[in-house]
Parts: structure tokens; sequence; C-alpha cells
């Protein structure tokens, strides 16, 4: 199948700061690239879609000014957490799709907040 | 609007038994895809099986086969010869038949213990 990285694995930072998630398709070209989150012993909340070179499309709810996406690329998305608070912390994970009409999933990012 | 719905929060299985896990999805769309995702401790989705809606015959991964009912709107992942390793949280998925670019609904999710 299909690899997706993702990086970093666990981020802790103070109050205030600003995060930066990285998700790269390792072995395909992902034309569209997803967002989620997920809070413990829950399913996946989508955030945004993305698609290579386009401005995200984020789901109702999700501030697009607090979490930035950038899909630069056809095998890198970015995911910035602006002046995160500790509401933020959770798991992010990203998935990415490309030619196949299959979604494959990075192994996410525990960001924590203080 | 599409829904998936799982109806058992957590299931359990003796080693090299079968386990069924139900999921059922509501939608007016007639061609799509459903997939099951396994989820296990570290989190990582992994994609076990997927079926296209068109297709009348259901699909099988090795130890993993789905029963879907179209008409019923039903799909359900049979395990067979349960180990160890399977134990993990199961995300039943929908999506509409328009490619790369759409996104995934998911149900609640199932999560299996499968003990020795």
């Amino acid at each position: 199948g299909a690899v997706v990285s993702q990086h970093p694995s666990r981020v802790i930072c103070k109050s205030g700061t600003s995060v930066k998630i990285e998700c790269r398709s390792l072995d395909f070209q992902a034309t569209t690239m997803f967002w989620y989150r997920q809070f413990p012993k829950q399913s996946l909340m989508l955030m945004a879609t993305s698609n290579e070179g386009s401005k995200a499309t984020y789901e109702q709810g999700v501030e697009k000014d607090k979490f930035l996406i950038n899909h630069a690329s056809l095998t890198l998305s970015t995911l910035t957490v602006t002046s995160a608070h500790p509401e933020d912390s959770s798991f992010y994970i990203c998935g990415a799709s490309g030619g196949t009409d299959t979604q494959y999933f990075g192994p996410g990012t525990r960001l924590t907040v203080l | 609007a599409q829904t998936v719905t799982q109806s058992q929060p957590e299931m359990s299985v003796q080693e090299a038994e079968t386990v069924t896990l139900s999921c059922t999805y509501d939608t007016s769309e007639n061609n799509y895809y459903l997939f099951w995702y396994k989820q296990p401790p570290s989190r990582q989705m992994i994609l076990v099986i997927r079926q296209e809606a068109y297709k009348q015959q259901n699909a099988t991964e090795n130890r993993f086969s789905v029963n879907f009912q179209k008409a019923a709107k039903s799909f359900s992942l049979k395990i067979s010869d349960s180990q160890l390793g399977d134990t993990a949280m199961y995300f039943c998925a929908f999506m509409k038949l328009r490619g790369a670019t759409d996104k995934l609904i998911f149900g609640t999710g199932t999560r299996l213990q499968v003990f020795p």
C-alpha cells in the first residue's frame, strides 16, 4: 500500500506559540490531502481538504485562520496551528489520496499545548 | 447527507475464532465506495478492505471479508481466525464515487479485543 509520513510524531509547545505539522506522501503523488483531528476514543473528525496548488476547503466550525493548511506540492502538505492553546491539544492525522479511490493515512501527531 | 452507523462500541473474540463487525449507512447515491480501516494502539490508520458498490461480489483480503448488502445498506466485516494483532479500533467509512478528491464519512468505530 501507499506510504504517508507525518512529522513530528509528538510535539509539546507553550501556549501562544505556533506549531507546524508536515505530511508527506512517500511513494505516490497526492493530489488531495486531508487533515483530521481525533479526540480520545472517538472517530476522526475532518478539519479540511486541500488540493495541490489550491486553497484548502475547511469543514464547518473549523477556524481557517487558526489552522493554516498549505499543499504546495504533490507530496507535501503542512498544517500550522497558530497561537496554540491548551484546547488545541489533540491527535492530528493526515490522509492522502491520488490517482486511486483510496485514502492512506499518516501515523499521526500528538500535540500537547501547555 | 451520508451517515455511517456502527452499533457495536466494543466486541471481543477469542484467538482463532471468527467475529463480525456491523456497519450500516445511509445514502441516496447509487455508486460509492465503502471501506474498513483498522486503528491499532499505535493509532496508525490502516486500510483493511475496500468495496465498490457497483460490484456485487463481496471483497476479500486474506482473513478479512465483507458482507455487502446494497439494498439493506449494510456492510459488515468478518474476521476469520482472529489473531492477537487484530486487536484495534475498526472504522467503517463511506465515500461517494467522485474519485480521490472526495472525503470519507466515518462511523464511530468498534473496539475489538482479541484475547488468548
